[in-house]
């Protein structure tokens, strides 16, 4: 069964540039993560999504960071302008609503933003 | 105060030895808790959820005290492959939808 599959897998840019990480959750899960994972923060959660509904988006950083989940298979998360300090491994996770709680990760998006 | 707290480390002890991690959590509505391990640059993968009246699971052992609010991880018999950081981590609403994530604890196994 294929996990989850984040792309890209490594982005470099330059500041101010748009960024679009994507995501596609396990099928059949219903809850999708997204987490942002830095040496000195270490992983922190940024929003997260049951049925597609966002629940809980007070880890965004600020307003140059948005996600979406259209549909139960796939979630982007846009930053707009980029700046250095969101270098930062991006990690989408997915799991079943009411299951053991096990996430189960992507491999993560990194970036770079000069 | 952090929500979930863990001492960085690192680790460093010999194959064989016996080695213990602390973490401790800040929500007293925490209602799961677990341990991740997370090889370095790969994502965290679920080593063992934490149950109250503590779990084993081959070497590993955790405990859970929710007085103290207090969760522990003992890794008996280190092997190389141990080597990773390991990673503390309780829901943060009674609904357990919110999972939060310890900085880590890194450990090095060295033969």
């Amino acid at each position: 069964d294929a996990g989850v599959i984040q792309s890209p897998r490594h982005e470099v840019t330059e500041m101010g540039q748009e960024v679009t990480l994507r995501c596609k959750p396990i099928s059949g899960h219903n809850s999708l993560f997204w987490y942002r994972q830095t040496m000195m923060r270490g992983l922190e959660l940024l929003i997260y999504f049951n049925n597609n509904v966002p629940i809980d988006d007070s880890g965004m950083p600020e307003d140059r960071f948005s996600a979406k989940m259209p549909n139960a298979s796939f979630s982007t998360l846009k930053i707009q302008p980029s700046e250095p300090r969101d270098s930062a491994v991006y990690f989408c996770a997915s799991r079943l609503a009411g299951g053991t709680g096990e996430l189960f990760f992507g491999e993560g998006s990194r970036l770079t933003v000069l | 105060r952090k929500e979930v707290e863990q001492d960085p480390g690192p680790f460093n002890v010999p194959e064989g030895a016996t080695v213990a991690f602390n973490c401790t959590y800040s929500n007293s509505a925490s209602q799961s808790f677990f341990w991740y391990r997370q090889d370095c640059r790969k994502e965290p993968k679920l080593l063992m959820s934490v149950y109250s009246s503590g779990n084993e699971d081959g070497r590993f052992t955790a405990q859970l005290n929710r007085a103290s609010q207090y969760i522990s991880l003992l890794i008996r018999d280190s092997k190389l492959s141990d080597s990773a950081t390991y990673l503390c981590v309780v829901t943060i609403n009674q609904a357990g939808t919110a999972l939060i994530f310890g900085k880590g604890t890194t450990l090095s196994v060295s033969s």
